[in-house]
């Protein structure tokens, strides 16, 4: 059973474009709700995370949003750079432990 | 800070072999968790140790198994290797069970 959902598989994006990158989650239990961001050879980095009692995070060009009612979170990426170029996870977790439940992923090329 | 170091880097074993890996977590992180990651099944949860006890466990057959010791290192292992464990493993660690950092991982080959 695939408790967290991701969409697109493969995304294309122009340089300078926005990038968006979908999630769903079917337990309503979790709490924490990281991205993470993974070159080839390289081992997942956070890039940016959110908890359920806000709707929306900013950190640079990256911005998380959260729809509660809807069980679902994207992430966008403002004025998209070939360095943003990877595969993209999203995650949930419960409070206080480590566990993280990842969708399938999304492989993000932005053209120069 | 140095961050998450797992040993080694690369493995190729021959079905059947057991191997263990190594996880070092970021200092001061008492919280351990361990990945396997592969491109059909994406990233799956192994087991979880925070002080030298198994918190939480996924999925996974008996032959993968754990263990965390008093500094917080942890190591996995798995025995009796099948051509299906062919994966890179990722160890994460964590101090307030929220923030997770990933090591490198340690690409296993079975052959």
């Amino acid at each position: 059973q695939q408790q967290v959902k991701q969409s697109p598989q493969s995304l294309i994006v122009q340089k300078g474009g926005i990038s968006i990158i979908n999630c769903a989650y079917e337990n309503t239990a979790f709490d924490y709700f990281p991205w993470y961001q993974q070159f080839p050879g390289k081992g997942p980095a956070l890039l940016i995370a959110i908890r359920p009692d806000v709707s929306e995070k900013k950190e640079g060009r990256f911005t998380i949003s959260f729809n509660k009612s809807a069980k679902q979170f994207s992430l966008h990426i403002m004025d998209s750079q070939p360095g943003d170029s990877a595969t993209y996870f999203c995650a949930a977790s419960f409070s206080g432990y480590s566990t993280l439940t990842f969708g399938k992923g999304t492989m993000l090329l932005v053209s120069p | 800070k140095a961050g998450v170091t797992q040993t080694p880097r690369y493995l190729i074993k021959t079905r059947g072999q057991q191997v263990t890996l190594s996880c070092s977590p970021i200092s001061g992180h008492r919280s351990v968790s361990w990945y396997q990651q592969t491109p059909g099944q994406g990233l799956q949860f192994l087991f979880e140790y925070f002080s030298e006890t198994q918190r939480n466990k996924g999925n996974f057959p008996g032959r993968f198994s754990g263990r965390q010791f008093s500094n917080s290192r942890s190591e996995m292992n798995v025995s009796t290797l099948e051509l299906g464990d062919s994966a890179l493993y990722l160890c994460a660690s964590s101090s307030s069970g929220f923030e997770a950092f990933f090591g490198q991982g340690t690409r296993l080959t079975v052959v």
